[in-house]
């Protein structure tokens, strides 16, 4: 069973500039997460979907933040325009929807971002 | 109070050691509880789910639940220089929201 999949693994912008990262989950996982981590902490979570709508994004800095998942598969998060403190690592996870207490998370390999 | 604790790092033990990984919660009704281990520069890895209290054990891990201490442990009994990570608790609260820990940094010296 192929894993979650991100796009880019590294980038590197300058502040004000824009950015988008790719995720593809797991197939059959309804339910997907974009983290945010940044150096030393762990994973902030800005954006939930299950199928195409949005669950929970009460952490997500909507003036510069934005994320879609169309078609309820894979999904874009869109920094427009980058802050420094934008620079980490953020990860893209997937579960299988309406697991209960038992749903359990699985995380890509993360696109790591640097902000100049 | 922080909804995810946990023991502040680094913490080192010897080769062959139990390395003993605590984490406390806040939310009473918390539902679930994950640990992840996080290598360097990695994403972090599932390795033990529990949500019932008491003992579960996978190998040489062993997770401990006491949910009237909101409290959560793991345990790796001999401990090998490749369990060297950072463990990260994650618990689904009773609002069916994850909230991870800052994670606790291990490095096994052989």
């Amino acid at each position: 069973e192929a894993g979650v999949a991100q796009s880019p693994r590294y980038k590197i912008i300058e502040k004000r500039q824009s950015v988008a990262f790719w995720c593809n989950p797991i197939s059959g996982h309804a339910t997907l997460y974009w983290y945010q981590q940044i150096l030393g902490q762990g994973p902030k979570l800005l954006i939930q979907f299950q199928n195409n709508g949005v669950v929970d994004d009460s952490q997500l800095p909507k003036d510069r933040f934005s994320a879609e998942r169309l078609k309820g598969v894979d999904s874009t998060l869109k920094i427009q325009p980058a802050k420094l403190e934008d620079s980490a690592v953020y990860l893209c996870a997937s579960s299988l929807a309406n697991a209960g207490y038992q749903e359990t998370q699985y995380f890509g390999p993360g696109t790591r971002l640097l902000v100049l | 109070q922080k909804e995810v604790e946990q023991n502040s790092g680094p913490l080192s033990v010897p080769e062959g050691a139990i390395a003993s990984l605590n984490c406390t919660y806040s939310d009473r009704g918390s539902q679930s509880f994950f640990w992840y281990r996080q290598y360097s520069g990695k994403s972090p890895e599932l390795i033990m789910f529990i949500y019932s209290n008491g003992d579960k054990e996978d190998g040489r891990f062993t997770a401990q639940l006491n949910k009237a201490s909101q409290y959560v442990s793991l345990l790796i009994r001999d401990s090998q220089p490749s369990d060297s990570a950072t463990y990260l608790c994650a618990v689904r609260t009773s609002y069916d929201k994850v909230i991870f820990g800052p994670g606790t940094s291990l490095s096994v010296i052989p």
